[in-house]
């Protein structure tokens, strides 16, 4: 049973680029939820996605977007970036109150 | 708004060992608590949920306590080994009955041979 997976696992960007990063939840799993990690810091809640729609959002600006698939799989796409968007980049699965996190991508903007 | 803390500095202790993570928080009453592991360049791993109606739970060599009271959950690992030394966080759900998790910034443990 694959759990979560996440691509690409890293990826460098110039600033005022796009990117789009890709996550297929643990199987079972309809709900996707996505965290930006900083080096040093916890996870920060992005947005959550269950049936196609958006469900929850945190603190993030609308240059961060993203879309959940029939099949649950999920992307999270991230508009003129900013240096300050270097970090890690989790999607977690669940299907109750724990969640199941892939290995992350790695976005590095210069 | 809610705020979890963790000790950030690194907590290093000898092989052996029993090691006591804090996670304090404030502004909020949780329905339950998890502790994660993560290890560098990793997604962290789930290890123990705690609801807020439990005093104690335990996983192996793994022991989470919830004292809604002074809002604080300790996490104990223990007879530790180096191959626990990693990040662990805590966190909890945020208000309204969802699956969105605040997180801390995490404590570092190095178990030392």
């Amino acid at each position: 049973d694959a759990g979560v997976t996440q691509s690409p696992t890293h990826l460098i960007k110039t600033r005022g680029q796009q990117v789009t990063l890709r996550c297929s939840p643990k199987s079972g799993h309809d709900t996707v939820s996505w965290y930006q990690q900083a080096l040093g810091q916890g996870p920060q809640f992005i947005f959550q996605y269950y049936e196609e729609e958006e469900r929850q959002r945190g603190n993030f600006p609308d240059r961060f977007s993203g879309h959940q698939f029939p099949n649950y799989s999920s992307e999270l796409n991230v508009n003129a970036l900013l240096l300050g968007d270097s970090a890690l980049y989790l999607c977690a699965s669940s299907g109750g109150h724990e969640a199941f996190f892939g290995q992350g991508t790695r976005l590095t903007v210069v | 708004s809610q705020k979890i803390e963790q000790n950030s500095e690194a907590l290093n202790i000898q092989e052996g060992k029993t090691a006591t993570l804090t996670c304090n928080y404030t502004n909020y009453s949780p329905a339950y608590l998890q502790w994660y592991r993560q290890d560098p360049g990793r997604g962290p791993v789930f290890l123990l949920l705690i609801r807020e109606n439990e005093k104690e739970k335990r996983k192996e060599r793994l022991k989470v306590t919830f004292d809604t009271t002074l809002k604080q959950s300790l996490f104990h690992i223990t007879a530790s080994q180096p191959a626990d030394s990693a990040t662990y966080l805590c966190a909890l759900d945020a208000p309204g009955n969802t699956d969105k998790l605040i997180f801390g910034t995490g404590t570092r443990l190095q178990v030392f041979p």
